[in-house]
């Protein structure tokens, strides 16, 4: 079974378009993450979320937004693509106190921006 | 900021070699952690090595870790062409509540 899964794992929009990217985990872990890796491979966090907080890194644009209808559950909520958004986008979680334990991603999902 | 940094950038290696990746990191941490990346795929934990801990194995991986000069280095002895992958170290930033990745050094094994 599939420890941390995100749907599509390709996705081919407009500029401009509305777009999700969902991401469950099946590991019962309090915290997800999603993160944006660009073509130099370099891995940007996007948000931090468990069910009592959301931090969110001050430079994503409020274009995205992560939706959390369960604990096991993280979806990516992106508005008005912009060319610049192409990436591939890897939803993570983990177990317990923040950082303390490993971190398990899931297979990304490649986002082009056309 | 970035907290992890890797180096070199990029490493060639034959197989059955070893290869040593290093990385810095800048503030004070509970843990330093080692994944790799496959091309086209996800992040895979590979060894976490704690602060008071200053070297630790795992099958053919060595990890070690000095503290006074926040630096890591993992080692891959006898290397195999399918350790060609990107290796990233990571830390904990307690602030943004997230792990932080270097730059990654991408291992190249040649047959």
């Amino acid at each position: 079974d599939t420890a941390v899964s995100q749907t599509p794992k390709y996705l081919v929009t407009q500029m401009g378009n509305d777009k999700s990217i969902k991401c469950e985990q099946n590991l019962g872990h309090d915290t997800m993450y999603w993160y944006k890796q660009d073509s130099k491979k370099f891995l940007k966090i996007m948000f931090s979320y468990n069910n009592k907080e959301l931090i969110i890194n001050e430079t994503v644009p409020n274009r995205f937004s992560p939706k959390s209808p369960d604990k096991a559950h993280l979806n990516l909520h992106i508005n008005s693509l912009e060319l610049g958004d192409s990436a591939v986008y890897f939803c993570a979680s983990s177990a317990g106190e923040r950082g303390f334990t490993e971190a398990f991603f899931g297979q990304g999902t490649r986002l082009t921006v056309v | 900021s970035q907290q992890g940094e890797e180096d070199p950038q990029a490493l060639s290696i034959q197989e059955g070699e070893n290869a040593t990746m290093n990385c810095s990191y800048k503030t004070s941490i509970n843990n330093l952690q080692w994944y790799r990346q496959n091309s086209g795929r996800g992040l895979v934990h590979l060894i976490l090595i704690r602060s008071n801990e200053r070297e630790k194995h795992s099958g053919r991986l060595r990890v070690t870790l000095d503290t006074s000069k926040k630096s890591s280095s993992l080692l891959i002895t006898a290397s195999r062409a399918a350790d060609t992958a990107s290796y990233f170290c990571a830390t904990f930033d307690n602030y943004g509540q997230n792990f932080v990745f270097g730059p990654g050094t991408r291992l190249s094994v040649l047959p």
